[in-house]
């Protein structure tokens, strides 16, 4: 059976300091991978997706960036976080049209 | 461009009372599909129904059923009789079907409290 997976599971980290934010994908092959972000007392917005290693497309723009090195991996990240930065991320895939299964998330905290 | 709108940002009920959760989407495609998704306290979304816009049947799972209107674009989910373990926040979600992407359009969720 497939699993996603999310690390770490919450962080509190200083504005200007840097981020990075793992997510990998268990029992399945060349999923579609994305990155959401949750604000605080707002619906989720997509930020990036990968339909294949180093394969990334961005959503909209902002200070964070993706990259894919593995086939199921997929990792967020920035050089500075901003105040704006924090939110709570979700990692989701899918292979066929129509499904999206979510990781765990991640609770960013700047400060 | 996508987009989904719920316009209840709150309601809150006593136990065993019936609810509704309004969704209403706006899309160009003619081929799509429609999402309900549940976040506990936790946070990880739990996935409630899919359903692609060629079916416009209503469905029913125990106490939770889905009323998919095309004609008015709305996508509405009913819980009957309600329980505390209903509290959450709910997410309505929009996808184009097909090749591409398909990444999900969110409505901005409905917080759902159910008193005892």
């Amino acid at each position: 059976s497939q699993t996603i997976h999310q690390w770490p599971a919450t962080l509190v980290q200083p504005v200007g300091s840097p981020l990075s934010l793992e997510c990998t994908v268990e029992g399945t092959s060349n999923p579609n991978l994305y990155w959401y972000r949750q604000a605080a007392g707002r619906g989720l917005q997509l930020l990036f997706y990968s339909i294949g290693i180093d394969q990334i497309s961005s959503e909209v723009p902002q200070n964070l960036s993706a990259s894919r090195p593995q086939d199921r991996q997929f990792i967020l990240s920035s050089k500075k976080l901003l105040l704006s930065d924090s939110g709570f991320y979700l990692c989701a895939w899918r292979l066929v049209p129509g499904e999206q299964f979510f990781g765990p998330g991640t609770r960013l905290t700047v400060l | 461009a996508q987009k989904v709108t719920q316009a209840q940002t709150e309601i809150s009920v006593v136990e065993k009372e019936d609810v509704t959760l309004d969704c209403v989407y706006e899309t160009r495609d003619t081929t799509y599909y429609l999402f309900w998704y549940k976040q506990p306290p936790s946070g990880e979304l739990v996935f409630l129904i899919r359903r692609n816009s060629f079916d416009e049947q209503n469905e029913i799972s125990g106490r939770y059923s889905w009323n998919f209107q095309k004609s008015t674009s709305s996508f509405n989910f009913t819980i009957t009789a309600s329980q505390v373990v209903d509290s959450a926040v709910y997410f309505c979600a929009l996808s184009e079907m097909g090749g591409g992407a398909d990444g999900l359009t969110f409505g901005k969720g409905t917080h759902l409290i159910i008193q005892p």
